[in-house]
């Protein structure tokens, strides 16, 4: 049974571009959650979608957003590249919010 | 905001010794804790999805008790190894909210 997918593993973008992530959820799950984990902190909360709605965002600016799919799967895209956005970007899919199961990840650097 | 604290920052133990480590957490609106293992280049995974307030959990060698009324969980290991080397990650979550809010984690390493 295939976990949480997500692609591509590594990107590096320039400042100012845009960029898209993707996420396919495990089996049996309709829920996609994406954090943002920055250097030496913890993972950050930066929205969920659930029926192809952003049921819930974290403090994030609008130039990220995300998208899901009828059949789940899920989509984070960043516009305006900044330094700062160089991270590990993590999907979680759940089924009931109970339990939480991640991919892991996309390291993005942006240069 | 929501802020979780776990100690210690990092930990180096030697094969078959037991350990323990701290997650802290605000008590009020708490609905679920969350303990997560995470070794390098892999997906975190889940350990323990904790919610009464006096909640053990026991998974082989990890076990974790949880206390809502003061904030505080404890994750332990009895005789780790080297496979146990990873960061270990706790999020509480709050009632009506999906998001898990990570603390910054304690490190464990196992030496052979």
């Amino acid at each position: 049974d295939a976990g949480v997918t997500q692609s591509p593993t590594h990107l590096i973008k320039t400042r100012g571009q845009q960029v898209t992530l993707r996420c396919s959820p495990k089996s049996g799950h309709d829920t996609v959650s994406w954090y943002q984990q920055a250097l030496g902190q913890g993972p950050q909360f930066i929205f969920q979608y659930y029926e192809e709605e952003e049921r819930q965002r974290g403090n994030f600016p609008d130039r990220f957003s995300g998208h899901q799919y009828p059949n789940y799967s899920s989509e984070l895209n960043v516009n305006a590249l900044l330094l700062g956005d160089s991270a590990l970007y993590l999907c979680a899919s759940s089924w009931d919010n109970y339990g939480y199961t991640f991919g892991s990840g996309t390291r993005l650097t942006v240069v | 905001i929501l802020n979780v604290e776990q100690s210690p920052q990092s930990l180096h133990v030697q094969e078959g010794d037991s350990t323990n480590f701290t997650c802290s957490f605000p008590s009020s609106n708490f609905y679920a804790l969350h303990w997560y293992r995470w070794e390098t280049a892999k997906s975190p995974e889940a350990l323990f999805v904790m919610t009464l307030n006096g909640d053990e959990k026991k998974k082989g060698r990890i076990s974790a008790t949880l206390n809502t009324k003061e904030g505080y969980s404890y994750l332990y290991i009895k005789g780790s190894q080297p496979e146990d080397s990873a960061t270990y990650l706790c999020a509480p979550t709050q009632g009506g909210s999906e998001k898990l809010v990570f603390g910054k984690g304690t490190k464990l390493t196992v030496n052979p």
